[in-house]
């Protein structure tokens, strides 16, 4: 079974500041997918980056980059240069990698708030 | 472009009533589908998945099922519906089976 655990209710950030939201993960399977997801005040879910378990260098997609530690079991996102569009809640999600593995556990969520 | 749907995109129905929620998905082929439901403030929970027409798996014991009956629409139904159902029920799709893409959701109230 694997379990997320999103520590932190809420965040805020001044804009243009960079902001860490923290993610760690138990799981008994070697290989395994890690992700987060945004999910605004209209509820959508947008999924923002992947990791995987073998992969050896962090992730990144523009302003969003995932701070990886597997020996710490961690997934980090960073947002660097906060605008106030990113202000919604924020959730990391993670999935064992194999046939038939299809659930995605979730975390309960970090709601972050950009500060003009 | 992939785009998904669903409708409606909010619902109060009255304990005991019939629930029919509909996804489509446009632009691909074959993909795998699933529903989610997100009690209030907190994460999501996987209801139901579905690697192909007429297949579903279901995740959790409870009052909802699903169905498949095209590659690309996928449908959360139950005949009577409780409190303990209110929730936002996401549809989502993938295709490589890494990420999933989420539809706009449909927020349910039973009163």
């Amino acid at each position: 079974a694997q379990k997320i655990t999103q520590t932190q209710p809420g965040m805020f950030v001044q804009e243009k500041e960079a902001v860490t939201l923290d993610c760690t993960y138990d799981t008994s399977d070697q290989s395994y997918g890690l992700f987060w997801y945004k999910q605004p005040s209209s509820g959508e879910m947008i999924f923002l980056i992947y990791q995987g378990s073998y992969d050896e260098q962090n992730a990144t997609e523009g302003r969003y980059s995932l701070n990886f530690q597997k020996a710490r079991k961690s997934a980090n996102l960073v947002i660097s240069a906060s605008q106030l569009g990113d202000s919604a809640m924020y959730f990391c999600a993670m999935r064992p990698l194999g046939a038939g593995s299809y659930q995605l556990t979730f975390g309960k969520g970090t709601k972050l708030s950009v500060i003009p | 472009s992939q785009t998904i749907h669903q409708w409606p995109a909010t619902l109060v129905q009255p304990v005991g009533s019939p629930l029919s929620l509909e996804c489509t998905v446009e632009g691909t082929s074959n993909p795998n589908l699933y529903w989610y439901r997100q009690a209030a403030g907190r994460g999501l929970q996987l209801l139901f998945y579905s690697v192909g027409i007429g297949q579903i798996s279901s995740e959790v014991p409870q009052n909802l099922s699903a169905s498949r009956p095209q590659d690309r629409q996928f449908i959360l139904s139950s005949k009577k519906l409780l409190l303990s159902d209110s929730g936002f029920y996401l549809c989502a799709w993938s295709v490589t089976g890494n990420e999933q893409f989420f539809g706009p959701g449909t927020r349910l109230t039973v009163l």
